[in-house]
């Protein structure tokens, strides 16, 4: 059974840092892209980094390009997000998400067809 | 960045009733478009990929289609469980993007 679970989520002030983890069970990490999707209190989805399953293909968007950085450990199974200099408009609940496959250029990024039941980060002074 | 645009943003309907939902690109996805489920206080759900393809264990009442920039997804009979809220996802370009969601909910 494929499980992801995360953690690391809190309260943390504007300015400050926080690791998201997501740990992965019930299939073979490395043959998988992962996502990190995040939700906004009442508001819509909004996809915010994505790796390949090697971890050699990582991809952003803008509102946390320089900020955040997607990584993972094979060793473990498991997915991060590093999260620096946090805003206000960051708070949201992450989820991390397994792609239907791995990440190929010549076939795009996949859709996400396992999530986690998500992580809640709050930041505020 | 594309933008998704979904519609209506709440349709009221009785169970069995027919649910067609609505996604509009701001420029062609090709196929590359999926659906989600929601329900309060969960992970959303992949309902459909890549236009019209359900994904695994998804029941035959829900189905997709479109191509290029008009999406739609449809429940043919809806069942009580399916009141929730739906996202489309493209992944034909980066940034990957949602819609804004549309709520179905009980007549």
């Amino acid at each position: 059974e494929v499980q992801l679970v995360e953690s690391g989520g809190g309260l943390v002030q504007p300015g400050g840092s926080l690791r998201l983890s997501c740990a992965a069970s019930g299939f073979t990490f490395t043959s998988y892209a992962m996502s990190w999707v995040r939700q906004a209190p009442g508001k819509g989805l909004e996809w915010v980094s994505a790796i390949s399953g090697s971890g050699g293909s990582t991809f952003y968007a803008d509102s946390v390009r320089g900020r955040f950085t997607i990584s993972r450990d094979k060793s473990t199974g498991t997915l991060f997000l590093q999260m620096n200099s946090l805003r206000p408009e960051d708070t949201a609940i992450y989820y991390c998400a397994r792609g239907t496959g791995d990440y190929f250029s010549s076939s795009g990024f996949p859709f996400s067809d396992y999530w986690g039941q998500g992580t809640l980060v709050t930041v505020s002074s | 960045e594309i933008v998704l645009t979904q519609s209506p943003a709440t349709l009221s309907l009785s169970p069995g009733e027919r649910a067609t939902l609505s996604c509009r690109a701001s420029q062609s996805v090709s196929s590359y478009l999926a659906w989600y489920q929601q329900k309060p206080g969960q992970a959303p759900r992949l309902l459909i990929y890549d236009a019209s393809n359900r994904a695994t264990g998804i029941p035959a009442r829900f189905s997709g289609s479109g191509s290029g920039t008009d999406f739609t997804l449809t429940i043919s009979s809806l069942d009580p469980e399916d009141f929730a809220v739906y996202f489309c996802q493209q992944r034909r370009s980066w940034p990957i993007t949602f819609g804004q969601g549309a709520r179905l909910e009980i007549k």
